[in-house]
């Protein structure tokens, strides 16, 4: 069964880079897409892209400008930067495997305060 | 790139049946769709892929109960006799070759 974990600091400071990584379990992270998925308290989802193993991305277009995926095999881990964030970025972050998502982590909350 | 639209709410008794709609913006009435339930508190859950065709795939451990249809660019959730724990958020979700998109989410309560 594969299984997506988070991790990373739980408090960021305004203007800083919000760093996260997921780590996968049960499973290779080859020849999969792995997105990176957020959530407003009391929100919707929203995408915030995605990385083939690869190293190829997607963003989302409203985020781009501040976004970079990485991928380690090696490892079987992905990771997140999100730069010059704003309280607007707090937020439960949610990696996920393929486009379709059909396996999720458990989520982590990262708050944006100084 | 793609829109989806589903309603803000809905509400069924305890036991009985309902259906949630997810209908795809003007253009994408082909794509490929998945549904996932998100629990009160909980990540979100995958459910099933949907075609246009009204061919589905479930996840693991889906319980029959839940069924996948579609009809042009609608794309349907139906969840018979439904239980207590049915009670959660269900997005659908689309994706093509360079975005992801997620509908608004429909609060389901179970009377």
């Amino acid at each position: 069964q594969v299984q997506l974990q988070e991790s990373g600091p739980g408090l960021v400071k305004p203007s800083e880079t919000l760093s996260l990584t997921c780590t996968v379990s049960g499973g290779s992270i080859s020849s999969y897409y792995w997105s990176w998925i957020r959530q407003p308290a009391g929100k919707g989802l929203e995408w915030i892209g995605r990385i083939y193993t690869s190293g190829s991305t997607n963003y989302n277009p409203s985020l781009k400008s501040r976004v970079t995926m990485s991928v380690d095999t090696s490892k079987n881990q992905f990771s997140l930067k999100l730069s010059s964030v704003t309280a607007a970025d707090t937020a439960v972050y949610y990696c996920a495997r393929d486009a379709m998502a059909d396996y999720w982590g458990q989520g982590t909350l990262v708050t944006v305060s100084s | 790139q793609p829109v989806l639209t589903q309603s803000s709410s809905a509400s069924a008794s305890l036991g009985s049946s309902v259906k949630l709609t997810c209908t795809l913006s003007s253009g994408h009435s082909s794509y490929i769709i998945a549904w996932h339930q998100q629990q009160p508190g909980k990540a979100p859950r995958y459910l099933m892929k949907l075609e246009g065709s009204g061919s589905y795939n479930k996840g693991s451990g889906v319980p029959d109960r839940f069924s996948g249809s579609s009809s042009g660019a609608d794309r349907y959730l139906t969840i018979s006799n439904l239980q207590s724990e049915d009670e959660a958020d269900y997005y659908c979700e689309t994706w093509d070759s360079n975005t992801q998109v997620f509908g608004g989410g429909t609060k389901l309560t179970v009377l």
